[in-house]
């Protein structure tokens, strides 16, 4: 699978739209961009995954750049509770999703 | 529904007893996952249990001892544990192992 880059840590204004980014330059054509956050103290919760065209879902969006090196995790109104650990996971589909490896993460803090 | 159930949500032993780790989830997924995390690291893959038959371990130590009884349960057997095996244990499920991987909210072992 290929290798993810985040920023270690970013800052959000409650009520604005937090900006993730993720760099995967090495991303293979059938591998898909997978985001999961983690709050403090729980387990890892889905957010939203995608292969080439950009995702929405009620949590989150998710823009892919055409060349598909690098994805954007919008959340567009940021709350206290969005303050959590962010981990972006590159993996193919046909591969055992549990070999997929989390990195570091951006910790994404929300201020008041 | 997309929810996995891990008991005890808190676990202190000491390096000479036997317990259990017990996950349990109802959406009809057939692959389970074990995960350990450390504080202020991310998760790491321990076991894969795919159509109730262990397909992946990732050399992890004989004192943890998985086992999947059905399609719906998974334990985690702990015995003869160091204290640098407290950490957070996650349990998660997928449809199969190529599908998105949904978390427990993980149990806290603290080896004495």
């Amino acid at each position: 699978d290929a290798k993810t880059t985040q920023p270690p840590s970013m800052d959000c204004a409650e009520g604005r739209a937090a900006n993730l980014p993720c760099n995967h330059s090495t991303i293979s054509g059938n591998e898909y961009v997978y985001w999961y956050r983690q709050i403090h103290s729980q387990g890892p919760q889905y957010i939203i995954h995608g292969l080439k065209n950009n995702e929405t879902n009620e949590m989150a969006s998710l823009i892919i750049t055409e060349d598909r090196k690098s994805s954007t995790l919008i959340l567009p109104h940021a709350t206290l509770r969005d303050t959590a650990v962010y981990y972006c996971i590159v993996r193919a589909y046909n591969t055992n999703a549990g070999k997929s490896t989390f990195g570091d993460g951006t910790t994404l803090t929300v201020k008041p | 529904d997309t929810e996995v159930t891990q008991t005890p949500k808190h676990l202190v032993m000491g390096m000479t007893n036997k317990k259990s780790l017990k996950c349990e989830q109802h959406m009809g997924h057939r692959a389970m996952y074990w995960y350990k995390q450390k504080a202020k690291k991310p998760p790491e893959l321990m076991f894969v249990y795919s159509y109730e038959k262990l397909s992946i371990n990732e050399s992890v130590p004989s004192r943890f001892s998985p086992e999947c009884p059905n399609s719906s349960l998974l334990n985690l057997h702990l015995h003869a544990l160091q204290p640098e095996d407290s950490a957070l244990y996650l349990c998660a499920s997928s449809l199969d192992t190529r599908n998105t991987i949904y978390f427990g909210e993980g149990s806290w072992l603290t080896v004495v």
